[in-house]
């Protein structure tokens, strides 16, 4: 079965670092785009970078670069989103999701179920 | 950056019911357009790829048309199941819509 599996929801304190986990496993990991979508409470869903596990090729979408950092631990089939300093407004829910090879574009077509991370003093 | 806009945002409908959402361009985008169905405490699910092409095991009730800035998320018979939140989402430069919350009426 292909699938993205996530790891699990964070409570931290604004300033803290924070790395969470997207594990995929069914299919070859370095062949496809894994890409991070933030969704804030009750909001809708925001695009925020992609990475090809492959050579690390990584793109962030403007209004999140220089905000966090995604890379990719290709010999575990892991990618990763972290925070150096979280603040509040990071408190969301946080997916990872395949780009497959539909065309033209190629759709994100496997979610991983979400990491809520919260930000609290 | 390339800017969906999603209408309406919010829908209410009955069982049965024929219903469309719209999505919006800023620019052209051929047809690298792809829909979501979001229910709550879920992860998105695609629904319709290269803005008309029915993501395996889909429902054939979902139908998606339309090229360049203006696009189409038809619902033919509504069932229980489909009321959710859509998303639209542009696959040139990475965006998403808005959103569109359909509610039973």
């Amino acid at each position: 079965e292909v699938q993205l599996v996530q790891s699990g929801a964070e409570v931290k304190k604004p300033g803290e670092s924070l790395k969470i986990s997207c594990k995929g496993s069914g299919y070859s990991f370095t062949s496809y785009w894994i890409g991070w979508v933030r969704q804030m409470p009750g909001k809708g869903l925001e695009w925020m970078g992609i990475i090809y596990p492959g050579d690390s090729d990584t793109r962030y979408s403007p209004s999140f670069q220089g905000q966090v950092t995604i890379s990719a631990d290709k010999s575990i089939s892991t990618a990763y989103l972290q925070w150096s300093s979280l603040k509040a407004s990071d408190t969301a829910m946080y997916y990872c999701a395949r780009r497959g090879e539909q065309w033209p574009g190629g759709a994100f077509d496997i979610w991983g179920q979400g990491t809520m991370v919260t930000v609290s003093s | 950056d390339i800017q969906l806009t999603q209408s309406p945002s919010f829908l209410s409908a009955s069982v049965g019911d024929r219903v469309t959402i719209t999505c919006r361009a800023s620019q052209g985008i051929s047809s690298y357009l792809a829909w979501y169905q979001q229910k709550p405490g879920k992860a998105p699910k695609l629904l319709i790829y290269a803005a008309s092409t029915l993501q395996s095991g889909v429902p054939s009730r979902f139908s998606g048309s339309g090229s360049g800035t203006e696009f189409t998320l038809t619902i033919s018979s509504l069932q229980p199941e489909d009321f959710a939140t859509y998303y639209c989402q542009q696959l040139n430069r990475v965006t998403f819509g808005q959103g569109t919350k359909l509610e039973i009426k």
